[in-house]
């Protein structure tokens, strides 16, 4: 069954680093979002993208964040200034409508 | 502000036991889901609820949906220890791109 795949796993960072995460999501799908989840605590939204921008996006994705579809396959979530707050577990997801299908994660701590 | 709630948030149960997780969310959607997250896991989609009176059922799991009364349902019937993860509903926004909205999560501790 097709997946979506997020490298790597683990990101270690110092604050104030530039860190991109990276996702392939499923090749039919047409949505796709990036969500964080700190830990013990529930699944928050960032950002949706579809046909090539940006469709909406929480308040938490504030001007440190940015998400690229550079080629036709690679979603790319990039944080430019870390802060200790960042550090959480970054899901990229993607979906034709619903459900939606997320990776594994990449796990980001911010020292 | 969409608003999504479980109850409740943390559940221990022995095995052979029934339970059920309530989801109550605040916006006229009428599409429900449930999802399922191992520590340090992803999150795999269980069921997707589609309309008023929705019931689905996997293995020791059923789900619900009563759209007027924006409550979904999660039972459990007869645990079992590979029940233990934390569950999480999550309402979909249909008007922007299909957002998803997650509840507040409920971990379930099945023990032995």
């Amino acid at each position: 069954e097709p997946e979506v795949t997020q490298t790597p796993s683990h990101q270690v960072t110092q604050m104030g680093q530039e860190v991109i995460l990276r996702c392939v999501p499923i090749s039919n799908h047409l949505y796709f979002y990036w969500y964080r989840q700190i830990l013990g605590q529930k699944v928050e939204f960032l950002v949706s993208f579809y046909n090539n921008e940006i469709s909406e996006k929480s308040e938490i994705f504030d001007d440190q964040f940015s998400v690229e579809r550079p080629d036709g396959s690679n979603f790319t979530l990039k944080i430019r200034s870390t802060k200790l707050e960042d550090s959480a577990m970054y899901f990229c997801a993607s979906s034709i409508r619903s459900p939606l299908h997320f990776g594994n994660g990449t796990r980001l701590t911010v020292t | 502000e969409l608003k999504v709630e479980q109850n409740p948030l943390f559940l221990s149960m022995q095995e052979g036991k029934n339970y059920t997780i309530y989801c109550n969310y605040s916006t006229t959607s009428d599409r429900l889901y449930w999802y399922r997250q191992d520590p340090g896991k992803s999150l795999e989609s269980l069921f997707v609820l589609l309309s008023n009176g929705a019931v689905k059922q996997e293995g020791r799991l059923m789900a619900s949906l009563d759209t007027k009364a924006r409550l979904s349902t999660l039972h459990i019937t007869a645990a079992v220890h590979d029940l233990s993860a934390t569950y999480f509903c999550a309402e979909i926004n249909t008007g922007t791109a299909s957002k998803l909205t997650f509840g507040t999560g409920t971990r379930l501790q099945v023990t032995l």
